[in-house]
């Protein structure tokens, strides 16, 4: 079974640029989840949606954090305009349901200069 | 006071010892999982369990509701098991939004 795929891996950019990381879950999974994870600290909720809805966006810094999955299935998370303390690990879970367990991509590692 | 407390924050242990990390927290959960997270970012999903116990290979893990604690052992430790192993939480609350500890570096040396 294919896993959660990301991209990119890595990516560095300069402040005040714009970012976008791409998310393929699991075949079939409904729920989709987007983390961010600080050096040193446990990944951070940042959007969770069940199909193309929103589910739980309360922690999403919505003035420069956006994303969306049009057809339920792939997903964006796009940051615009980036600061330093976006660099983070980004990471991209799914699973067949919410209160299923959950499988992690490898995540995207963003370093803002 | 975070809701999900580790401990220890790091761990160094010979190769074969037995390991124990302990996980506490301080909401009413629905699940809770244990999860493995090797350099470069990948998370590993290695439990998620609700009541009991659960055995997968040389790891275990157990949950005391009552307690509300939980630890993840490794038996035979080889140092491919070196990795940060992080707890994490699904509460009534919450939904089934993960709310993660901080973490416990494991280094099994050989």
């Amino acid at each position: 079974e294919a896993g959660v795929a990301q991209s990119p891996r890595y990516k560095i950019i300069e402040k005040r640029q714009s970012v976008a990381f791409w998310c393929n879950p699991i075949s079939g999974h409904a729920t989709l989840y987007w983390y961010q994870q600080i050096l040193g600290q446990g990944p951070k909720l940042l959007i969770q949606f069940q199909n193309n809805g929103v589910v739980d966006d309360s922690q999403l810094p919505k003035d420069r954090f956006s994303a969306e999955r049009l057809k339920g299935v792939d997903s964006t998370l796009k940051i615009q305009p980036a600061k330093l303390e976006d660099s983070a690990v980004y990471l991209c879970a799914s699973s067949l349901a919410a209160y299923t367990e959950a499988f992690f991509g490898q995540g995207t590692r963003l370093t803002v200069v | 006071k975070n809701e999900v407390e580790q401990s220890p924050q790091n761990l160094t242990a010979q190769e074969g010892e037995f390991i124990t990390i302990n996980c506490s927290y301080s909401v009413g959960i629905s699940a809770l999982h244990w999860l493995q997270q090797h350099p470069g970012g990948g998370i590993v999903s290695l439990f998620m369990l609700s009541s009991g116990k659960k055995k997968h290979g040389r790891l275990i893990a157990t949950i005391n509701i009552q307690e509300k604690h939980s630890s993840l052992h490794i038996t035979a430790s080889h140092p491919r098991d070196s990795a940060v192993y992080i707890c994490a939480v699904s509460s009534e609350t919450s939904g089934s939004r993960l709310t993660f500890g901080e973490g416990t570096q494991l280094t099994v040396n050989p």
